[in-house]
């Protein structure tokens, strides 16, 4: 059974970095395309983007300037870096496989702060 | 970039009962690359259907989806208690991705 779980600071001071990492367990990284997706309190999904196992990359492009999507298939993880942050992106983070998430991890809140 | 707008917002219905919800796209989903999710307070959302009409793994015959283009539909046959949530859908056709705003599915 494919497992995801997201790792990372809970709480991120605004103009700093988010840095999240999504570990995948009970299946390979290769041949998959791996999303992120956040959601606001309260609020609807959002697409953040995915990446390839590859490599290849596909960012929303509200977010693009932002982000970083990267993938370390040696250790089955991929990764997100969101660049100067502000309270709007206080969100649920949630990882998923695929471009339908047919696996999500549980999804880890990232509250923007000082 | 495609808006999905669902239909209605909130849909108040009893165990047993037939839930219709809708999910209407502002240009065609070409291969009907349209997914449907159900999400319980404080989990992930949980895929019920892609392609627009193919069950995932595990879920129950009583959720079905059809439509294609601009229209999609998700029927729940007969909700069980465990059936109230809310519903949103997706289109994974073209970039960027984008998620419908949710139904309600509340009981009576």
């Amino acid at each position: 059974q494919v497992q995801l779980q997201e790792s990372g600071p809970g709480l991120v001071k605004p103009s700093e970095t988010l840095s999240l990492t999504c570990t995948v367990s009970g299946g390979s990284i290769s041949g998959y395309y791996w999303s992120w997706i956040r959601q606001p309190p309260g609020k609807g999904l959002e697409w953040i983007g995915y990446i390839y196992y590859s490599g290849s990359t596909n960012y929303n492009p509200s977010l693009k300037s932002r982000l970083t999507i990267s993938v370390d298939t040696s250790k089955n993880q991929f990764s997100l870096n969101l660049s100067s942050v502000t309270a709007a992106d206080t969100a649920v983070y949630f990882c998923a496989r695929d471009l339908y998430g047919d696996y999500w991890g549980q999804g880890t809140l990232v509250t923007v702060s000082s | 970039e495609i808006v999905l707008t669902q239909s209605p917002g909130t849909l108040s219905l009893s165990p047993g009962e037939r839930a219709t919800l809708s999910c209407r796209a502002s240009q065609s989903v070409s291969s009907n690359y349209l997914a449907w999710y159900q999400q319980k307070p404080g989990q992930a959302p949980r895929l019920l259907i892609y392609g627009a009409s193919s069950r995932a793994t595990g879920i129950p015959d009583r959720f079905s989806g059809s439509g294609s283009g601009t229209d999609f539909t998700l029927t729940i046959s007969r909700l069980e208690p465990e059936d109230f949530a809310v519903y949103f859908c997706q289109q994974y056709d073209s970039s960027p991705l984008t998620f419908g705003g949710g139904t309600k599915v509340e009981i009576k």
